[in-house]
């Protein structure tokens, strides 16, 4: 059973939109969250984090939100640009249990010019 | 430049014949893990390795081995493929362990095993 899932296998938003991707999990002791953008024919790189002790946190154009109580935490991008289309994964692991990563299955954005 | 390297990018083989994908780091990173990717799943870790001769295995290990003999490399082994392995694979590192501690990723290895 997933303990990280991305219900949404895709999205697609006109440049300059906001975009909403979504993530959900089911592992109470998780407490730090990350995503990861990936281009095609390269690996995943690292995007923006949260702590569970935070509710939001951001960097730019990208804000990530973390409801605890809902386990559910959600990345913002305002504005979206074409160069933002990509595949986004959600991952979530346990501080002080290694640097074992959990991933979702990942949602593809796709930005239109 | 600061990077995660993995060979061969590409590889077609045949069910049963030993392979070996290699990972090398030039970040002086303590931790490396290897990851498949597969449509839906995302990406599930394979083993990971905390240090030199230091290594444990992750979500779904079976049917794979690896090694850390030095802390730059750390081989991804298939001593008999099965079509199930098929993915597409990644090698990670990441200086510290913590969870906090941003892995960085090599392109990625896509196996076909027929």
């Amino acid at each position: 059973d997933q303990q990280v899932k991305q219900n949404s296998p895709s999205l697609s938003v006109q440049e300059g939109r906001i975009s909403i991707l979504n993530c959900d999990y089911t592992n109470s002791m998780f407490d730090y969250f990350l995503w990861y953008k990936k281009y095609p024919a390269e690996g995943p790189t690292f995007l923006i984090s949260i702590s569970s002790i935070k509710d939001k946190n951001e960097d730019g154009r990208f804000t990530v939100f973390l409801n605890k109580s809902a386990k559910h935490l959600s990345l913002h991008i305002v504005p979206s640009q074409p160069g933002d289309s990509a595949v986004y994964f959600c991952a979530a692991s346990e501080v002080g249990a290694g640097n074992m990563l959990t991933f979702g299955g990942g949602t593809r954005l796709m930005v239109k010019p | 430049e600061a990077q995660v390297t993995q060979n061969p990018r590409y590889l077609i083989t045949v069910t049963g014949k030993k392979l070996t994908v290699t990972c090398s780091q030039n970040m002086n990173h303590e931790y490396m893990s290897w990851y498949r990717q597969d449509p839906g799943l995302g990406l599930r870790q394979i083993y990971y390795s905390m240090n030199v001769e230091v290594t444990d295995k992750g979500d779904v290990p079976e049917g794979y081995k690896v090694s850390r003999k030095e802390k730059r490399n750390f081989p991804l082994i298939l001593e008999s493929p099965s079509p199930n392995q098929t993915s597409l694979y990644f090698c990670a590192s990441s200086l510290l362990l913590g969870g906090t501690d941003t892995q960085y990723f090599g392109p990625g290895t896509r196996l076909t095993v027929l």
